[in-house]
Parts: structure tokens; C-alpha cells; sequence
């Protein structure tokens, strides 16, 4: 099953706004993934994350890994319409090496 | 270029008949993977394959099969006994078991 919850679901925002986007777990995490998919297209990642509390940035994108282990967060600031696409949180759990688990992901769009 | 490549980017399946996605990387990773993506749902790992002639079934295995006689090459065969094989299927790789690179897709229908 899902082990990882996602929100919001959608956001529909106009250009230039700030976006953010969490992911939360049941479980621990000791990495946090976050991939852009463009339509059509294959996930792209954006940022990865390795230690609790890190705070990373790509540009205008910055990411989180929560103190707890169990969430994490993405924040896009003074978003552009290519922003648009389905965001993805994704996580391995504890010992089970090589496998990936998915958020349900989060559709952006952004008007003019 | 180095990465991910898969084939064809859009494929149609008849009724009863099997099907078989290509995915091809030169980017000397270890590991592959086969994720289906329907509308509104996240990634679902179907097969991975952390070596060379060795691979391990997915949460939803049931109706697909693999094959990995090659370091670069990972197919997947979408057989009959799938019942719903209509989705979006991503290939991934990684050296890492974590960091995994995505291919462009395969948009698999059924007439």
C-alpha cells in the first residue's frame, strides 16, 4: 500500500506566487527524493535529502528533511509557468535496499 | 549523451496478446527498475533488478515479467494474464539504491 501522504493533491497558483508542498510518513525515512515530471515525460529529480533537519536549495526550489525523520518539505518561491508538472515525494524504508517508495504527488499549475 | 532510454513512446496492445517495453541505460548503474504510473496515483514498482541475471518482483508483479541477461538492458513483457494493462511505465536505474534516474516513458493501450 501507499506509504507516504502527499499534499496538497493540486494547486492551481498565479505566476510569481510561492508554493509549498509536504510529505509525511508512518515510518522513518533516512532519505527523502523529491522528482518534478514534466507531462508526458519521466520524473526528474530535483533535490535529494540525507540527514534530518537539512535544508537544501536548487534554485528557487528548497527542500527540507524533517527533524523527525518522517516528513519532508519543498517550497518553490516566485513560481514561473514551466513550474508546472506533477511533484513527487519518494523515500526507501529502513532495510529494504533498492526500493523506492512514491507521495501520490502533487499537480501544479500555474496561470499567467 | 549518457541516460535512459525507452522504446517505443507509445505502444498498443490487442487483447490477449503479449507485449514487451524496452529500456536501455549507458549509464553503468547497477540497478534497474519498472514503475507503472496511472491518472492521480503515485509510482508502483512492478519488477527491480540490483544485478546482472538476478531480479526481485515489485508490490504489483502479477501479469508482467523481466529479464536482465545484460548490465544495460532491462525489458519488460506486459502478458495476457494483465488485465488492466493501460498505464504509463517508467524505467529507472541508479548506482546508488536510492538516487534513481527515470527514463521518458512508454504509453502502453489496449485496442
Amino acid at each position: 500500500g501507499q506509504q507516504l501522504n502527499q499534499s496538497p493533491q493540486s494547486m492551481f497558483i498565479q505566476e510569481g506566487e510561492d508554493v509549498s508542498m509536504n510529505c509525511t510518513s508512518s515510518s522513518i525515512f533516512n532519505t527523502w527524493l523529491w522528482y518534478k515530471q514534466d507531462p508526458g515525460e519521466g520524473p526528474v529529480l530535483l533535490i535529494a535529502l540525507y540527514k534530518a533537519g537539512e535544508l537544501t536549495s536548487n534554485g528557487r526550489l528548497t527542500a527540507q528533511f524533517g527533524i523527525t525523520r518522517k516528513d519532508s518539505f519543498l517550497n518553490i518561491s516566485a513560481s514561473i509557468p514551466s513550474d508546472v508538472g506533477i511533484y513527487f515525494c519518494a523515500g526507501p524504508r529502513g532495510s529494504t535496499l533498492g526500493r523506492l517508495y512514491f507521495g501520490r504527488g502533487t499537480q501544479l499549475t500555474v496561470w499567467p | 549523451d549518457g541516460g535512459i532510454t525507452q522504446s517505443p513512446k507509445y505502444l498498443f496492445r490487442k487483447e490477449g496478446q503479449n507485449v514487451t517495453l524496452s529500456c536501455e541505460q549507458n549509464l553503468n548503474h547497477d540497478a534497474m527498475y519498472w514503475y507503472r504510473q496511472d491518472p492521480g496515483q503515485g509510482l508502483r514498482l512492478i519488477y527491480y533488478s540490483q544485478i546482472v541475471n538476478d531480479f526481485q518482483k515489485g508490490d504489483i508483479a502479477e501479469g508482467y515479467s523481466v529479464s536482465r541477461e545484460k548490465k544495460e538492458s532491462f525489458p519488460l513483457t506486459v502478458t495476457s494474464a494483465q488485465k488492466n494493462p493501460t498505464a504509463f511505465y517508467l524505467c529507472a536505474s541508479s548506482r546508488t539504491q536510492e538516487t534513481q534516474y527515470f527514463g521518458p516513458g512508454t504509453r502502453l493501450l489496449v485496442l
